[in-house]
This record gives structure tokens, C-alpha cells and sequence, in this order.
């Protein structure tokens, strides 16, 4: 079992619609949780980045995290064809058992966004 | 401007050959990352560095080797001993282990 799954699509929906991206992972010690952006033969752009459960909100953008379900997602309002990319979610890794982190990302598969006019 | 910069955009190898891709940046980051990239495997980690002159294995290093003899600079080098390198290659840094990762735009490497 990968420890951040998320269904890789592909995901097409009507421009003006909201879009409700997924992640769930197994590991209890991940703490904070990150959506990455990244258009075709681009790098990842950082979106928005939460620690604590509960909504945070950025514009058209809002994550939410679930710990006790251990489910996030990404919730896009009034979806435009330029929000048309891979949505990424990411999670530090915690840190190992001597007691060092060295910042590992464990990302999801990502999931491939098409929103048409 | 201050970001990442990775080079070339796109590169050709031959089977056999090593190829070095660079990765340059100015944000003043200490730490900085390598990942490949393939169609519905997300990101996976190569090397990582968290000071110059130091850096450790991730979770698929064979076939690959870097250098960190400056801060601003990580290139990874992609061996003969990569069976299957043809993918694309992502560098990332960020202020230190603690903060999120900030990424270049990639250098997509083919074996021909």
C-alpha cells in the first residue's frame, strides 16, 4: 500500500464548476499536508499548505484536512480552463526513529485536471 | 529574479553514455532535492542535501550520483547504471528540512 493515494484521473469538468480533488494516507504521523500545481512539462508550483484539520481557504482554493478519516482534499470554486493541470498532494515525511527528519515528500500520483469552456 | 533554474530543458543519451543535469539556485536554500518523475508514479525522490558537502540517498538512487560542493549548485549525474532513465527530472529546494519545496521546470531526459 503507497502511503498517499490519490486517484490519478483523468478529471474533466464544464468551466464555473467546483472541483473536489482527493488524497488518503495510511501513515498517523504525517502531520502537515501540501497541494502542488503543475502544468504540462512544468515544475510543481506550491498551491497552498495546511497543518491542523479543518478548512483553510485562498481565493478560489480551499484544503481540507480529516486526520481521524486520514483523508485531504482540494476543493477548486468557479474552476476556469487555466486551473486545466495535475494537482499533486504532498505530506513531509515524519521524522525517523533517530529522531531526525531530513524533509522527505511523499507525494500522491497525482490527479490530471481538465476543466473545458 | 530569484528561483531554480535547471538545465538543459530536454537531452538525448545514448545507452552507455553518462549525462550530468544541472540545477542552480539563489534563493539562499540550504537544502536541495532530485526527483524523477514518471506518468502516474507522482515524484520520487533521488538524492537529497541538506548543507554543502553532504547529502544522502532517497528512495531510488542506483544509478545516479551528485555533488554539493557549492550551495547554490546540485547536479545529478544519470549513469550507464540507470537501467531505465528516460523520464523527467525535478530539482527542488527549500530554506532547510523543516519548509515546504520549491521546484525548477524540469529537464526531460530521453535514451535513445
Amino acid at each position: 500500500q503507497k502511503e498517499v493515494e490519490q486517484d490519478p484521473g483523468p478529471l474533466s469538468v464544464p468551466e464555473g464548476a467546483i472541483v473536489s480533488l482527493n488524497c488518503t494516507y495510511s501513515n498517523s504521523a504525517f502531520q502537515y499536508f501540501m497541494w502542488y500545481r503543475q502544468y504540462s512539462r512544468k515544475g510543481p508550483e506550491l498551491l497552498m499548505y495546511t497543518y491542523s484539520s479543518g478548512n483553510k481557504e485562498d481565493g478560489r482554493f480551499t484544503a481540507q484536512v480529516d486526520k481521524s478519516s486520514k483523508y485531504i482534499s482540494l476543493f477548486i470554486r468557479d474552476s476556469q480552463p487555466s486551473d486545466s493541470a495535475t494537482y499533486l498532494c504532498a505530506t513531509p515525511h515524519p521524522p525517523n526513529a533517530g529522531g531526525t527528519s531530513y524533509g522527505k515528500l511523499t507525494f500522491g500520483q497525482g490527479t490530471i485536471l481538465t476543466v473545458h469552456p | 529574479d530569484g528561483g531554480i533554474t535547471q538545465s538543459p530543458k530536454y537531452l538525448f543519451r545514448k545507452e552507455g553514455q553518462n549525462v550530468t543535469l544541472s540545477c542552480e539556485q539563489n534563493l539562499n536554500h540550504d537544502a536541495m532535492y532530485w526527483y524523477r518523475q514518471d506518468p502516474g508514479q507522482g515524484l520520487r525522490l533521488i538524492y537529497y542535501s541538506q548543507i554543502v558537502n553532504d547529502f544522502q540517498k532517497g528512495d531510488i538512487a542506483e544509478g545516479y550520483s551528485v555533488s554539493r560542493e557549492k550551495k547554490e549548485s546540485f547536479p545529478l549525474t544519470v549513469t550507464s547504471a540507470q537501467k531505465n532513465p528516460t523520464a523527467f527530472y525535478l530539482c527542488a529546494s527549500s530554506l532547510d528540512k523543516y519548509n515546504e519545496q520549491f521546484f525548477g521546470p524540469g529537464t526531460r531526459l530521453t535514451v535513445l
